[in-house]
């Protein structure tokens, strides 16, 4: 079945931690992907996203991640969290051969202690 | 940035009532919307497409008379719950492509709306 799966569903980090949030997809043709944030009574925000090109791929707010093909991955990353990081992270991934639906991964609920 | 809108962000309405949930693109004009449904502490579900002139196609599972959709304009798409029961509960967000992007490496980014939260009695 196609999907994306985020291993973590709940951190918990305090300031200045390092985060790295996993992300892998399972779909085995091109793909765009995404990664959004919902910040507490918030819509959703885009933080960055992969169409081609360089794999490593910056975003707002300090953010990155990397896409990695051969692991079906895109992982994203922060060197130092801020108290104001704590929301709900979501990968999602458009596969280029369907009708460009976004599939959602389950979610990470980020916790960021100050 | 391209804005998304939605109306009401909020409504409460009777078990057996209809209601309607208006998604606007604001500064882009949008041939494809999407309607995502997130129950709490969920990710979001894709409900259907929807397509501006045509009809919408709907995600396996998502009864298409019971969520009317109709995408009239090509900066609103409208999503209405009938005879809406307690189970229909939810955050309903809707998502818009900028048709102007089309071809071009922007094209499959989503713009989201704010979100709809229903709640029936």
């Amino acid at each position: 079945a196609q999907s994306v799966s985020q291993h973590n569903h709940h951190v918990i980090l305090s300031e200045a931690a390092s985060l790295e949030l996993g992300c892998n997809y399972s779909y085995g043709g091109t793909v765009n992907l995404f990664w959004y944030v919902q910040y507490p009574g918030q819509h959703l925000q885009l933080l960055l996203k992969y169409f081609s090109g360089d794999p490593l791929v910056k975003g707002i707010k300090g953010f990155e991640a990397e896409f990695i093909k051969s692991k079906f991955s895109f992982n994203l990353r922060k060197p130092s969290v801020q108290w104001s990081d704590t929301a709900e992270y979501f990968c999602a991934v458009i596969r280029m051969d369907s009708s460009y639906k976004l599939i959602f991964g389950s979610g990470t609920r980020l916790l960021v202690r100050p | 940035g391209a804005v998304v809108s939605q109306h009401p962000s909020r409504v409460i309405c009777k078990s057996g009532t209809s209601v309607k949930i208006e998604c606007r693109s604001l500064d882009f004009q949008a041939t494809t919307m999407f309607w995502y449904r997130q129950f709490p502490k969920q990710s979001l579900m894709l409900m259907a497409t929807s397509n501006e002139g045509s009809k919408a196609t709907y995600e396996q599972g998502v009864e298409k008379d019971k969520f009317l959709i109709n995408h009239a304009s090509l900066t609103l798409s409208t999503l209405t719950v009938t005879s809406a029961h307690p189970e229909d509960s939810s955050f309903y967000i809707c998502s818009a492509r900028d048709s102007g992007l089309a071809g071009g490496r922007g094209h499959n980014e989503q713009f989201f709306g704010p979100g709809t939260r229903l709640t029936v009695l």
